[in-house]
């Protein structure tokens, strides 16, 4: 059974950094592009970033560009969300998504206030 | 970036009715076009992708269909359970892009 659990999410000041982290079980992680996503409280979906199996390539939205850094370390089979400068409008549940076959996990919360 | 419009934002549908949903994007996506559940306090499921293929596990109620720029996600009869917002998403271009949702509320 394909699991994502992420983890990492809490309550940071704005201008303040943060890692997510997504434990990957049940598929060959290193096989598998993986991407975060993310949701603001009561709002709709975001594209935050993406990365190829091997970590050769990664992709970032316009409004994360330059403070965020995806990564993955396919022997421990897990993926990486480094955040930094967080803003509150970065407040959200962000999900670990492997888009080939539509997996999400849980989501894990960041809540960006002084 | 590829803007995903949906319509309507809110749907009134009785049991057992059906609902049509509509995505429009903002230039082409060819076929690369997901439609997914989202139920308050859960995480997104995927229903539908390339389209019009259902994922694994998805009833046959759930439909797809569409090219280029207009998608529709129709339902054919609605259960207790497709009371949810449903969002369209484009992975054709990144940034990839979602909808801002359609709520499928009980009439």
């Amino acid at each position: 059974e394909v699991q994502l659990v992420e983890s990492g999410g809490d309550l940071v000041q704005p201008g303040g950094s943060l890692r997510l982290s997504c434990a990957a079980s049940g598929f060959k992680f290193s096989n598998y592009f993986m991407h975060w996503v993310r949701q603001a409280p009561g709002k709709g979906l975001e594209y935050v970033s993406a990365i190829s199996s091997n970590g050769g390539s990664t992709y970032y939205a316009n409004s994360v560009k330059g403070r965020f850094t995806i990564s993955r370390d396919n022997s421990k089979n897990t993926l990486y969300l480094q955040m930094g400068s967080l803003r509150v409008e970065d407040m959200a549940v962000y999900y670990c998504v492997r888009p080939d076959g539509g997996y999400w996990g849980q989501g894990t919360l960041v809540t960006v206030s002084s | 970036e590829l803007v995903m419009t949906q319509s309507p934002a809110t749907l009134s549908v009785s049991p057992g009715e059906r609902a049509t949903l509509s995505c429009r994007a903002s230039q082409s996506v060819t076929s690369k076009l997901a439609w997914f559940q989202q139920r308050p306090g859960q995480a997104p499921r995927l229903l539908i992708y390339d389209t019009s293929t259902r994922a694994t596990g998805v009833p046959a109620r759930f439909s797809g269909s569409g090219s280029g720029t207009e998608f529709t996600l129709t339902i054919s009869s609605l259960q207790s359970g497709d009371f949810a917002v449903y969002y369209c998403h484009q992975y054709n271009d990144w940034p990839y892009t979602f909808g801002q949702g359609t709520k499928v509320e009980i009439k």
